[in-house]
């Protein structure tokens, strides 16, 4: 398997932009995760998906950001507006049922300029 | 949540052991230990658990104190590649426990 993939690996954007971050998770894993780092406040959950239905997005900043996975193998994270105080590196991470252990993928280092 | 201390850094000379302590004095019985670690510019990544026996992987050792309010990664003989932050993880195995919340952690440099 190729691990957890997302796309793009850099954005720059201007603020007022839409952004939309994708994320493809291990095949056959029931569980995905976002997170956001910045040297601030580190590595946070946002929101969490099992079986395509969002359980925990209580991490979730404000109404400006929304997430999705419409099928197993696809999620976006959506900032609209985006503010320069979104800039961070957002991660993907995904997990099956039966384990403890999260991957992740190699994240989307955003800039919102 | 239960909370976990660790040391902001730490240093070690290559093929050395490492040891990375963590304290997690308000553990519950519930709680696992996990350790995950984020090498430069790159996602975090696995290392291992426990709930109250000491484990060993291909990668480490975790020793977990006899009351499990406080454990320790072994790295047993340190290489430059395993440079990075350390995240002592507390763990709560139940259907809302699917969340790792992720501290400051430990950045481990590695000294040739």
């Amino acid at each position: 398997d190729a691990g957890v993939i997302q796309s793009p690996r850099h954005e720059v954007t201007e603020m007022g932009q839409e952004v939309t971050l994708r994320c493809k998770p291990i095949s056959g894993h029931d569980y995905l995760f976002w997170y956001r780092q910045t040297m601030m406040r580190g590595l946070e959950l946002l929101i969490y998906f099992n079986n395509n239905v969002p359980i925990d997005d209580s991490g979730m900043p404000e109404d400006r950001f929304s997430a999705k996975m419409p099928n197993a193998s696809f999620s976006t994270l959506k900032i609209q507006p985006s503010e320069p105080r979104d800039s961070a590196v957002y991660f993907c991470a995904s997990r099956s049922g039966t384990d403890n252990e999260q991957f992740f993928g190699p994240g989307t280092r955003l800039t919102v300029l | 949540d239960a909370k976990t201390t660790q040391p902001n850094s730490m240093e070690s000379n290559e093929e050395e052991p490492v040891h990375l302590p963590c304290n997690h004095s308000t553990i519950s019985g519930t709680d696992y230990i996990h350790w995950y670690r984020q090498l430069p510019s790159q996602g975090p990544e696995y290392v291992i658990h426990g709930l109250t026996s000491n484990v060993n992987n291909r990668m480490a050792s975790l020793a977990i104190a006899e009351d499990r309010k406080s454990s320790t990664l072994i790295l047993h003989r340190a290489t430059l590649r395993d440079a990075a932050v350390y995240y002592c993880i507390l763990h709560r195995n139940n259907n809302a426990g699917n969340m790792l919340t992720f501290g400051g952690g430990t950045r481990l440099m590695v000294k040739p």
